[in-house]
């Protein structure tokens, strides 16, 4: 398996809900990422988990939690989104050995979310 | 992290090579040169990457200046598949922070 896998593909939510996005990768990576994606713009770090454990928040608004439950998954939590939330959001995952070069990353197709 | 700079747009013809290229004059002795590509409506796609020496996979060959300030991405016969937008990403060693930059929309006439 060479996939990383991101469900759902489209979500529409309002801005009173919570939601949830998941990833999912069976690659043996140990690196997992998210991103966020505004049309026409290049993909935005937004959190990095090394070994399950969140290493790099780009300071994104505690609206969005993310989660690494195992090293297998990655969920993204939503609560209280704004439109400008609005955007693709893509999951990569790498493999994340601690000492050794990582050099490809892969990413998943995205959720298209919008926030109504 | 170091900066790279690319045009905002190429065009090439099917069946010919595309030479894409990125500017990095502030580039580290640290620093590896990696090249991804996004089509349209999927996630970005790794390409190659390289530090000091040209570079070369089924996919594309990478060619590095010598003083490592600038490099090419060389895609040898472009087919309408290989429109996509471009991206030229500076990256550390061991980080695990993949940065991109505005990227270059490359498109290929038939």
């Amino acid at each position: 398996d060479t996939e990383v896998t991101q469900t759902p593909k489209h979500l529409v939510m309002g801005m009173t809900n919570k939601k949830s996005l998941k990833c999912e990768q069976h690659m043996g990576h140990r690196a997992m990422y998210w991103y966020k994606q505004k049309a026409k713009k290049p993909p935005e770090l937004m959190f990095v988990y090394s070994y399950e454990k969140l290493s790099i928040n780009e300071s994104v608004p505690s609206r969005f939690s993310p989660e690494c439950p195992n090293s297998s998954l990655l969920n993204l939590h939503l609560h209280a989104l704004q439109p400008e939330d609005s955007a693709l959001y893509l999951c990569a995952s790498s493999l994340g050995l601690r000492g050794r070069l990582d050099y490809g990353y892969t990413f998943g197709s995205g959720t298209r979310l919008t926030v109504v | 992290d170091a900066k790279t700079t690319q045009p905002n747009s190429m065009e090439s013809n099917e069946e010919e090579p595309v030479h894409l290229p990125c500017n990095h004059s502030t580039i580290s002795g640290t620093d590896y040169i990696h090249w991804y590509r996004q089509l349209p409506s999927q996630g970005p796609e790794y390409v190659i990457h390289g530090l000091t020496s040209n570079v070369n996979n089924r996919m594309a060959s990478l060619a590095i200046a010598e003083d490592r300030k600038s490099s090419t991405l060389i895609l040898h016969r472009a087919t309408l598949r290989d429109a996509a937008v471009y991206y030229c990403i500076l990256r550390k060693e061991y980080g695990n922070k993949l940065v991109f930059g505005a990227g270059t929309i490359l498109r290929v006439k038939s």
